[in-house]
């Protein structure tokens, strides 16, 4: 079965750089999530989107910014990258979008800052 | 707003043993879901059970089942027979609803489980 797939796998920044983290849900997966799991730490909900649209903003930093698209990937944007942003970013998806549906995760994005 | 506590950080078992992870929550919703979900040593993110707040029984998943009890607000998952592959970091999660179509996961802080052959 098809999983959601998340690019790239390892990506290592400067401090100051933008990054990009890219997720393709599972095919007609309509709702995506970004999560950021500092070391050691539990995952922090970043992000929503549902049919291409922004549904909701957990602690975001207004450096980050996302998007879904017509066929329904997102994309994390992340500027003036800072040594906190170190962390394994996942995006999840489900469908349909309702509360109690089962959240298919990724591998994930893991995020070094220097 | 919800919240989710994991009061034990680490825990071992024997392999073929079984051990019992203790999860507690708050809400102010009459009906809601609590997850569990395992992280490996790969960092994969893994749904082990589901359990329906308005159901009265347990979930179970063939050697996990969980320990439901709605009024003290607990959510203890029960790993039977363990086994090597069940070395993994397990969290507790609810999803919330923000009323905006988004039903983001809070976790809780998580338990490390070590199964010892």
């Amino acid at each position: 079965a098809a999983g959601v797939i998340q690019s790239p796998r390892h990506l290592i920044k400067e401090k100051r750089e933008t990054a990009t983290l890219k997720c393709y849900p599972i095919p007609r997966h309509d709702t995506v999530y970004w999560y950021q799991q500092g070391p050691g730490q539990d995952p922090q909900f970043l992000i929503s989107f549902y049919e291409k649209m922004q549904s909701d903003k957990g602690s975001i930093p207004d450096r980050f910014s996302a998007q879904q698209f017509s066929d329904y990937h997102s994309e994390l944007n992340m500027s003036s990258l800072e040594l906190g942003d170190s962390a394994l970013y996942f995006c999840a998806s489900s469908r349909p979008n309702i509360r109690g549906v089962e959240q298919f995760f990724g591998p994930g994005t893991r995020l070094t800052v220097l | 707003a919800q919240t989710v506590t994991q009061s034990q950080p680490e825990m071992s078992v024997q392999e073929a043993e079984t051990v019992t992870l203790s999860c507690t929550y708050d809400t102010s919703e009459n009906n809601y879901y609590l997850f569990w979900y395992k992280q490996p040593p790969s960092r994969q993110m893994i749904l082990v059970i589901r359990q329906e707040a308005y159901k009265q029984q347990n979930a179970t998943e063939n050697r996990f089942s969980v320990n439901f009890q709605k009024a003290a607000k607990s959510f203890s998952l029960k790993i039977s027979d363990s086994q090597l592959g069940d070395t993994a970091m397990y969290f507790c999660a609810i999803p919330g609803d923000s009323g905006a179509g988004s039903y983001q996961l809070t976790f809780g802080k998580g338990t490390k489980l070590s199964v010892i052959p």
